[in-house]
Parts: C-alpha cells; sequence; structure tokens
C-alpha cells in the first residue's frame, strides 16, 4: 500500500518569512495530492491540492509543486503570518470514488512574531 | 459549499456505555463517508470507508463490531463506538467524498470522546 512521509515535524519561522514542507509517497499509482491544515481541536481543511497532471499549483500566498518522477511534493506558505501556525499534512490517493487518502505524519509550524 | 457536520462536538462517557457519532454532509450529497481516529499529536487513521447503503469496508486492525458504521442517506453516516473503554477515547473524524470526480474528502470538525 501507499507510505507517505512528511518532514519536518517542526517548523519555526518568524512572521513574513517562507515556509517549506516536504512529503515524499510510495506508490507511483498515486495521481492526487492535497494539503490539509488542522487548527488545534479541529478537523483539518482542505487548502490546496494537485493532480498528477500539473506540476505546480499556486493559491495567493500557498502553493504546491510535484514531481513524479522523484514521487515527491511540497508545500509553500509564502509571507506567513501567525494565523499560518497549525498543524499541516500531507496526502496522497488515487482519483475515483471511495478513494482513500494516505496522510503523512503531519508539520506542526510555528509563525512567532 | 462542501460543508460536512458531525455531532457531538464532545462526549463523556462511563466505560461500557455505548456512543453515537452522526456525520452529516449539509450541502451535496455523499456517496463516501470516511471515518478517522486521531490520537494526541498524530497523524489521522482511517477506520472504515462507509458507502450509502452497503457495509462499511474496515481498516485492518479495526473492529467491526465493536465500531458500527451505518451509512443509510446520502448525507448521513453514523460510528456507534460500542461497550467503550477508557483506551476508546479520541478524537473522531468523519469526511465525505466529493468534489468533480469524488476524490476530495471533505472534513468535519470531529467529536472528541472521552470514556471514564
Amino acid at each position: 500500500g501507499e507510505n507517505v512521509e512528511q518532514h519536518p515535524s517542526t517548523l519555526s519561522v518568524q512572521e513574513g518569512d517562507s515556509a517549506v514542507i516536504k512529503c515524499t509517497y510510495s506508490d507511483s499509482a498515486s495521481n492526487y495530492f492535497p494539503w490539509y491544515k488542522q487548527e488545534l481541536g479541529k478537523g483539518p481543511q482542505l487548502i490546496i491540492d494537485i493532480r498528477s497532471n500539473v506540476g505546480e499549483k499556486k493559491d495567493q500566498r500557498i502553493a504546491v509543486t510535484l514531481n513524479k518522477t522523484a514521487k515527491h511534493f511540497s508545500l509553500h506558505i509564502t509571507e506567513t503570518q501567525p494565523e499560518d501556525s497549525a498543524v499541516y499534512f500531507c496526502a496522497a490517493s488515487i482519483t475515483g470514488t471511495a478513494s482513500k487518502l494516505t496522510f503523512g505524519t503531519g508539520t506542526r509550524l510555528q509563525v512567532t512574531l | 459549499g462542501a460543508v460536512v457536520s458531525q455531532h457531538p462536538s464532545r462526549v463523556i462517557c462511563k466505560s461500557g456505555t455505548s456512543v453515537k457519532i452522526e456525520c452529516r454532509s449539509l450541502d451535496f450529497q455523499a456517496t463516501t463517508m470516511f471515518w478517522y481516529r486521531q490520537f494526541p499529536k498524530q497523524s489521522l487513521m482511517l477506520m472504515a470507508t462507509s458507502n450509502e447503503g452497503s457495509k462499511a469496508t474496515y481498516e485492518q486492525g479495526v473492529e467491526k463490531d465493536k465500531f458500527l458504521i451505518n451509512h443509510a442517506s446520502l448525507t448521513l453516516s453514523t460510528l456507534t463506538v460500542t461497550s467503550a473503554h477508557p483506551e476508546d477515547s479520541s478524537f473522531y473524524i468523519c469526511s465525505a467524498g466529493g468534489g468533480t470526480d469524488l476524490t476530495e474528502q471533505f472534513f468535519g470538525p470531529g467529536t472528541r470522546l472521552t470514556v471514564l
């Protein structure tokens, strides 16, 4: 089955700096890669996703890149703000009904003033 | 769009009792719903996949008779933790499959279960 590794486990950046979180996956059949933000005591919220037919996707301060050959994808947050502080999870799945997500282990991002 | 609710948000129960958690997709029909369990500072672990009108598919190691899942309609799935014990205390999160090809998952806010 699919295995997703995520690094780093914790990340501290100063407000305004960029943050990068990296994930690798094992199953070459995976073609859908979402990123979730989870605040304390809440459910995960989808912040951006990418499919294997594109290499990069951007939404304001958030971007995701995908390297299918190396089987890794990354989340980039620019101009970080204190409200970006949360736990971020990457995941991988194969598109289609009832497709199961395999999650990474999570990255706790702390944005300091 | 794509709003998923869970009820209750928190529940405390005595050991040996059963607890039911509801998961609703509020603005779309969800053929498939998923149930996850999350321990403190850990990732989400898939417990089971629930398809409307059919039996749930459980992940390896998850007891079917302990975690009863019912997906009776396209907007409602329930998870019942039977004969709960302290080790069942956890954060339970549901998600509903949606999006253009039903690949995306939209998560509920979670239910914190504490078994005394």
